[in-house]
């Protein structure tokens, strides 16, 4: 059980469609943190969540974004209404969540919205 | 807000060569600062941090980065760059112990010639 997995790695989508991805955080990590990085930039910061609970969702875009994490491990990002801007890569990392700790990124999913 | 800049978006370097790859930030408070590095189709992968302590900071793969705080810069430094290292590479800065204010620069794409 080394790193952080995400699934799928590429999805491909209608405009309007929904769509879940999924982040297996390491094991034992409390943290967990949503990114979306579009090309020929920087990850940008979704939400966070601390176990079960999200401790700082103000970098999700609209309303139509939305995050779990029910039993503290696996998370799903949702995406509802899909629009060709959403499409990028979303990346997610996990972190032991005590003092200043590295995050750990998993290899991402690509989503494009045609 | 914080914020961070690379004010390169491509560093070329010969094989052997030191390499330099810069960042800049911008923090109300002290900073925590980052370093990760991407490889095509890859998730980011962590470098080096800087949290407190000897301004020089030793990470993996023989990269070392200085902290300024004077020049608010945590500059990406090696002494013998290799072809393997061609990537791209991002700064971030956090503020807070948990790391949810992480925020990434653009990236610098580090070309390393034979």
């Amino acid at each position: 059980g080394a790193g952080v997995s995400q699934t799928p790695s590429n999805k491909v989508t209608e405009k309007g469609k929904y769509v879940e991805l999924r982040c297996d955080p390491i094991s034992g990590h409390t943290a967990l943190y949503w990114y979306r990085q579009s090309l020929g930039q920087g990850p940008e910061f979704l939400i966070y969540f601390q176990g079960t609970g999200a401790a700082d969702d103000s970098g999700l875009p609209n309303d139509r974004f939305f995050a779990v994490r029910p039993e503290g491990s696996v998370s799903t990002l949702k995406i509802q209404r899909t629009e060709r801007g959403d499409s990028a890569v979303y990346l997610c990392a996990s972190s032991s969540g005590q003092g200043i700790d590295t995050q750990y990124f998993g290899p991402g999913t690509r989503l494009t919205v045609l | 807000a914080q914020s961070v800049a690379q004010p390169e978006d491509q560093v070329n370097v010969a094989e052997g060569n030191p390499l330099t790859v810069k960042c800049t930030y911008s923090v109300s408070g002290n900073p925590y600062l980052f370093w990760y590095v991407q490889y095509p189709n890859r998730g980011l992968q962590f470098l080096l941090k800087y949290i407190t302590g000897d301004n020089l900071v030793k990470g993996s793969y023989g990269f070392e980065a200085e902290f300024n705080k004077s020049q608010t810069s945590f500059h990406l430094k090696k002494p013998s760059a290799l072809v393997s290292d061609s990537a791209l590479y991002f700064c971030a800065v956090s503020l807070d112990n948990y790391g949810q204010n992480f925020v990434f620069g653009p990236g610098t794409r580090l070309s390393v010639l034979p």
